[in-house]
């Protein structure tokens, strides 16, 4: 069965720094998106993504992120300058049919 | 706006005792509910599902029913296994025209064998 993969599964970065991670959604799916875990609290949206741009996208999803899908296959997620508070899961996922969502198995980010 | 509010955990059993999990939302519209499930080291899935009042969703031997007079969808399992041990998520969207999902806090599941 086809499913979502993400990479790298562990990212250490210091404060400042750029981070991309990166995303693999199902080859038939036209939505894609970009959630967040904090520890201990709930999976937050971040940003959807379709037809090679941004449909929708939280508060959260400030100057210091952006995604594109450069090739057709991957699909990133770039955080220009990192902050302590940026440390969280980051899950990517897809979709075709409506409402129905395939979730990446996620990146842990840890700014020190 | 949107909101989703489940119990708080970590919910405790041994196996083949009765779950249920509660959640309850508010929104605008009539949204499609979800269950999610998110097992250690890995993204979530998608449990089940119910789209309209009424509806049961299952998977699993897990269900939920879309109650829309108490606003509730609480999973629930007649006999858990250890293997059911996990974080499960509810969610709810396309309330006021957006698809993008609202989740719970999440609920911790630990079953004892």
């Amino acid at each position: 069965e086809p499913e979502v993969t993400q990479t790298p599964s562990h990212q250490v970065t210091q404060m400042g720094q750029e981070v991309i991670l990166r995303c693999v959604p199902i080859s038939n799916h036209l939505y894609f998106y970009w959630y967040r875990q904090i520890l201990g609290q709930k999976v937050e949206f971040l940003v959807s993504f379709y037809n090679n741009e941004i449909s929708e996208k939280s508060e959260i999803f400030d100057d210091q992120f952006s995604v594109e899908r450069p090739d057709g296959s991957n699909f990133t997620l770039k955080i220009r300058s990192t902050k302590l508070e940026d440390s969280a899961m980051y899950f990517c996922a897809g979709q075709q049919v409506v409402n129905e969502q395939y979730f990446g198995p996620g990146t842990r980010l840890t700014v020190t | 706006g949107d909101s989703v509010t489940q119990m708080e955990g970590p919910v405790t059993l041994s196996e083949e005792a009765f779950l249920t999990i509660n959640c309850t939302y508010t929104a605008t519209g009539y949204p499609s509910l979800f269950w999610y499930v998110q097992y250690p080291g890995e993204g979530l899935q998608l449990l089940l599902k119910a789209t309209k009042a009424d509806d049961k969703g299952s998977n699993k031997g897990f269900e939920a029913t879309y109650r829309k007079e108490t606003t509730s969808f609480h999973l629930e399992k007649g006999s858990v296994q250890v293997s059911d041990s996990a974080v499960y998520f509810c969610a709810l969207s396309g309330s006021g025209g957006s698809y993008i999902p609202t989740f719970g806090r999440g609920t911790s599941l630990i079953v004892h064998p």
